[in-house]
């Protein structure tokens, strides 16, 4: 069991907007900013899409999109494309020894 | 261009040894952390580790301590895995990652920021 809860899977039609939750305690996503967000293609290595709950590196489209509320974290994705199927991997620092922890991934179909 | 390049698949036998690496390029490879990261099969992502070549301090997660060693040779900015007997459950894909953004006060981390860039991953399969 993982230590952030993500829903297994969400759907959306192309062009629709979809949001992701992560849902962690007071110890990590609750208590820092260090949410990050990760899309994972079949077969391909996980890449940055969000840095601290809200930042995007440079050549991610502003279509994605990140907050926070207390200890759920969320990912917006608007304008749903094809390419946007994929896994999505939320992560957060803790306080705990084990330094970062991560959802068990969401599952992304565009329809 | 900051790169992570990791060595090839590896097929292995239960109880082998066996020490995949990492080269770092693009970046002064001494002054960033450097991590690993497991994903087994149809699962999600784990940190196991991660070390600070520089001066080679290094920390595990729980869950990895005493199951794998990491390490790091700065003079050719490469880092390295290790287990010394695999086990079938070791089986998984194994990246390498650039953590930045990490916070540390009085040497105790307080802080990781994001995971960037990943290196291409090295699938290791261990199995009789």
């Amino acid at each position: 069991q993982s230590a952030l809860t993500q829903p297994a899977s969400v759907s959306g039609s192309p062009g629709q907007s979809i949001t992701i939750s992560c849902t962690g305690t007071s110890s990590d996503v609750g208590g820092y900013n260090y949410v990050s967000w990760y899309q994972q293609h079949p077969g391909k290595a996980p890449k940055l899409m969000i840095y601290e709950v809200s930042n995007r590196p440079s050549g991610v489209s502003n279509r994605f999109s990140g907050s926070k509320s207390g200890n759920t974290a969320s990912l917006t994705i608007s304008g749903l494309l094809a390419e946007d199927e994929a896994d999505y991997y939320c992560s957060s620092y803790t306080s705990s020894s084990t330094l970062v922890v991560f959802g068990g991934g969401t599952k992304l179909t565009v329809l | 261009e900051v790169q992570l390049v990791q060595s090839g698949a590896e097929v292995k036998k239960p109880g082998e040894s066996l020490k995949i690496s990492c080269e770092g390029s693009g970046y002064r490879f001494t002054t960033y952390w450097i991590g690993w990261v497991r994903q087994m099969p149809g699962k999600g992502l784990e940190l196991m580790g991660i070390i600070y070549p520089g001066d080679s301090d290094t920390r595990y997660s729980p869950s990895f301590q005493g199951q794998v060693t990491i390490s790091a040779d700065k003079s050719i900015s490469t880092a390295y895995l290790q287990w010394n007997s695999l086990k079938a459950s070791d089986t998984a894909m194994y990246y390498c990652v650039t953590p930045l953004g990490i916070t540390l006060i009085r040497g105790v981390i307080t802080g990781v920021g994001r995971f960037d860039p990943w290196g291409q991953g090295t699938l290791v399969t261990v199995s009789s």
